[in-house]
C-alpha cells in the first residue's frame, strides 16, 4: 500500500499566522484528502483535493480558511489560515491504495 | 442524527474475552465499509474492510447487514495489544469517507 510522509508532525503557533502542511505520496493517486481529527472526536473530511482542478470543500470548510494545492500526483498541501485557538486540532492526510485508505502520521497543531 | 454511530464505549474486557462492536449507518447509498484502529496519538490504520458475506482475519470477523444498515466487528481472544480505539467508516464510492466517533477498547490483564 501506499506511504505517506507528512510534515510537520507537531507545531505550536501564534493566533494569526498561518501553517502549511505537506503530504508527500511515494506513488501517484488521483485523489487526496485532508481531514482534521479535533480532540477527543473522530475524523472530519475538510475537503478532496485532484491534481489539476480546485479542491472540493466540505460543508463548514472554506478555501479562504483552509487553501490546498495540488501541483501532481504525489504531492499535496494543505494551509490554515488566520489561525485561532478552535483550529487547534490533528490534520491527516489520505490516499485510496486500492484495499482501503491510508492516512499520514497526522499534524499536532496547537494555537496559542 | 449522525451518519455513522457506534457505541463510544469504553469497554473494558479481561485479556483473552471475546469482545463485539456494533456501528449503525444512516446513508443506504453507502457502498464500502471498513474498520480502523487508532492508537493513542497515532494516525488510523486500516484493520479490515467489511463485505456483504462477512470476512475473517486471524481472530477478527466483520460483518455488513445492508438491510439493517448495521456493520460489526467481533474479537475472539483478546490481546493487550488490541487496546485501541475502534473506528467504523463508511463511505459512498472511493470518496468521501464518513467516520463514527469510535468505540475505546481496553483490555485488561
Amino acid at each position: 500500500s501506499a506511504v505517506i510522509s507528512q510534515k510537520p508532525s507537531r507545531d505550536i503557533c501564534q493566533r494569526g499566522t498561518s501553517l502549511t502542511i505537506q503530504c508527500q505520496v511515494d506513488s501517484q493517486v488521483t485523489m487526496m484528502f485532508w481531514y482534521r481529527q479535533q480532540p477527543g472526536q473522530s475524523l472530519t473530511l475538510i475537503a478532496t483535493a485532484n491534481q489539476g482542478s480546485e479542491a472540493t470543500y466540505e460543508s463548514g470548510f472554506v478555501i479562504d480558511k483552509f487553501p490546498i494545492s495540488r501541483p501532481n500526483l504525489t504531492f499535496s498541501t494543505l494551509t490554515v489560515s488566520n489561525m485561532s485557538p478552535e483550529d487547534s486540532s490533528i490534520y491527516l492526510c489520505s490516499v485510496w491504495t486500492g484495499f482501503g485508505y491510508t492516512f499520514g502520521s497526522g499534524t499536532r497543531l496547537t494555537v496559542v | 442524527r449522525k451518519e455513522v454511530e457506534q457505541d463510544p464505549g469504553p469497554f473494558n474486557v479481561p485479556e483473552g474475552a471475546t469482545v463485539a462492536f456494533n456501528c449503525t449507518y444512516s446513508n443506504s447509498a453507502s457502498q464500502s465499509f471498513f474498520w480502523y484502529r487508532q492508537d493513542c496519538r497515532k494516525e488510523p490504520k486500516l484493520l479490515m474492510s467489511v463485505y456483504s458475506s462477512g470476512n475473517e482475519d486471524g481472530r477478527f470477523t466483520a460483518q455488513l447487514n445492508r438491510a439493517s444498515q448495521y456493520i460489526s466487528l467481533l474479537i475472539r481472544d483478546s490481546k493487550l495489544s488490541d487496546s485501541a480505539t475502534y473506528l467504523c467508516v463508511a463511505s459512498f464510492g472511493n470518496e468521501k469517507l464518513t467516520f463514527g466517533t469510535g468505540t475505546r477498547l481496553t483490555i485488561i490483564p
